[in-house]
């Protein structure tokens, strides 16, 4: 069974950083992109990032501020955030791409259950 | 950057009903790479449709998708009460950049 779990959602104040992370299992991880999704409460869906290969994409609202990489040997994917703001205030949920190969980018077909991140003074 | 919108934003039906919601894009989705979500109060979304028309697997054929260019549809046949929900569309069809996916703000499916 294919699981996403993702750690490190808290309370930071606005300018403070945060590091999420996301540990995988049940399929072969080093063949598929991952990407970050959030969720403001209350509101709709926002994709915030996404690695695949050697390639990283995000979202303008975050670019420059966050960094996402990942750990094949350890089948984890993080997702590094700072100079956090108030409206980064949010569900962060780790999503696995349905398609795998070296530069494919498909819909999101597994959400892990996600972890919440609040900034706020 | 390809802006979707969904419609209507609210729709109150009732069990063994037929709910159609619509997805409605800024410009045309490259190979109809259009997903739908269905997400419930306190859960992670869950894919139900992708390119369009193919169901996820474990999606009862109650659940179909249709649609091409800029226009799509989710179509339920017959509302089960497990089927009230929020459901979200998605864009894939966009190159890699920091515009590569978007989705739509949400249809909130309630009980009449």
């Amino acid at each position: 069974e294919v699981r996403l779990l993702e750690s490190g959602g808290g309370l930071v104040q606005p300018g403070g950083s945060l590091r999420l992370s996301c540990t995988t299992s049940g399929f072969t991880f080093n063949v598929f992109a991952m990407s970050w999704v959030r969720q403001a409460p209350g509101r709709g869906l926002e994709w915030v990032s996404t690695i695949g290969g050697g390639d990283t994409y995000y979202a303008d609202s975050v670019k420059g501020r966050f960094t996402i990489s990942r750990d094949d040997s350890k089948s984890t994917v993080y997702l590094q955030m700072d100079i956090l703001r108030a409206e980064d205030t949010a569900r962060y949920y780790c999503v696995k791409d349905a398609v795998n190969g070296n530069g494919i980018y498909d819909s999101f077909d597994i959400w892990g259950l996600g972890t919440m991140v609040t900034v706020s003074s | 950057e390809i802006v979707l919108t969904q419609s209507p934003g609210t729709v109150s039906l009732s069990p063994g009903e037929r709910a159609t919601l619509s997805c409605g894009a800024s410009q045309t989705i490259r190979s109809n790479f259009l997903a739908w979500y269905q997400q419930k109060p306190g859960q992670a979304p869950r894919l139900l449709i992708y390119g369009a028309s193919s169901r996820a697997s474990g999606i009862p054929d109650r659940f179909s998708g249709g649609g091409s260019g800029t226009t799509f549809t989710l179509t339920i046949s017959s509302l089960e009460p497990e089927d009230f929900a929020v459901y979200y569309c998605l864009q894939y069809g966009s190159s890699p950049s920091s515009s590569m996916y978007s989705f739509g703000q949400g249809t909130k499916l309630e009980i009449k």
